[in-house]
């Protein structure tokens, strides 16, 4: 079994709509959680970062953290043709460890 | 201020070649990753570096990979002889190993292998 599931897709929604990203993962002592985006034949980008259970918000980004149930979520609001990418979750025990990467989510997001 | 750097972009060689893969990490940033990212796949760790130290290379494979980070700023990936399966993109991040760890990473060096 793999430390991060993520469903790779392909998941495609008209402009304006709300996105839902998810990952389960397998390992409780999982501390941080991120969400990166990672445009086509570039490098991935952080967009958040979540310590813990709990929400966070940036803009029409919320991430979601149910350590619970080992499942974390990425919500988009107002969909937009420019957030057409792969979205990976990432998670690590604790600072300066090891990341462990999800495959990815294939996004577009139809004008 | 310049991110990550990655050169070359793109390298296409036949099997049995020898290739590199060089890094410079954002200025100040200690910690320095390579990831190995397959078409589909998220990123993989093969090595971390502290400063010139590998801290983890457990996922190298050593019978073809090496690296090295020396000085602690730059670093160069190697493959010795290349294989088809090692074709994939090479990434390079860093970090300054502050509270939230961010990484940051740089295009990667897209690898064919024929």
């Amino acid at each position: 079994q793999k430390e991060v599931e993520q469903d790779p897709g392909p998941l495609s929604v008209p402009e304006g709509a709300i996105v839902s990203l998810n990952c389960t993962y397998s390992n409780s002592a999982f501390q941080y959680f991120m969400w990166y985006r990672q445009y086509s034949r570039k490098g991935p980008e952080l967009l958040m970062y979540t310590y813990s259970s709990g929400n966070k918000e940036d803009g029409r980004f919320t991430a979601q953290v149910d350590k619970s149930s080992k499942y974390i979520s990425l919500f988009i609001r107002d969909s937009q043709p420019s957030d057409s990418a792969t979205y990976l979750c990432a998670m690590t025990l604790s600072t300066g460890n090891q990341f462990y990467f999800g495959t990815g989510t294939s996004l577009t997001v139809i004008p | 201020e310049a991110g990550v750097v990655q050169s070359p972009r793109y390298k296409i060689i036949e099997k049995k070649q020898p290739v590199a893969f060089w890094c410079n990490p954002i200025s100040g940033h200690n910690t320095l990753y390579w990831y190995l990212q397959n078409l589909g796949q998220g990123p993989e760790l093969l090595i971390r570096y502290e400063n010139e130290e590998a801290v983890d290379d457990s996922q190298l494979p050593k019978d073809r990979f090496s690296a090295e980070r020396l000085k602690g700023v730059d670093s160069t990936l190697k493959i010795q002889p290349a294989e088809l399966g090692d074709s994939a993109v090479y990434l390079c991040a860093s970090s300054s190993g502050g509270a939230n760890n961010e990484q940051f990473f740089g295009p990667g060096t897209r690898l064919t292998v024929l």
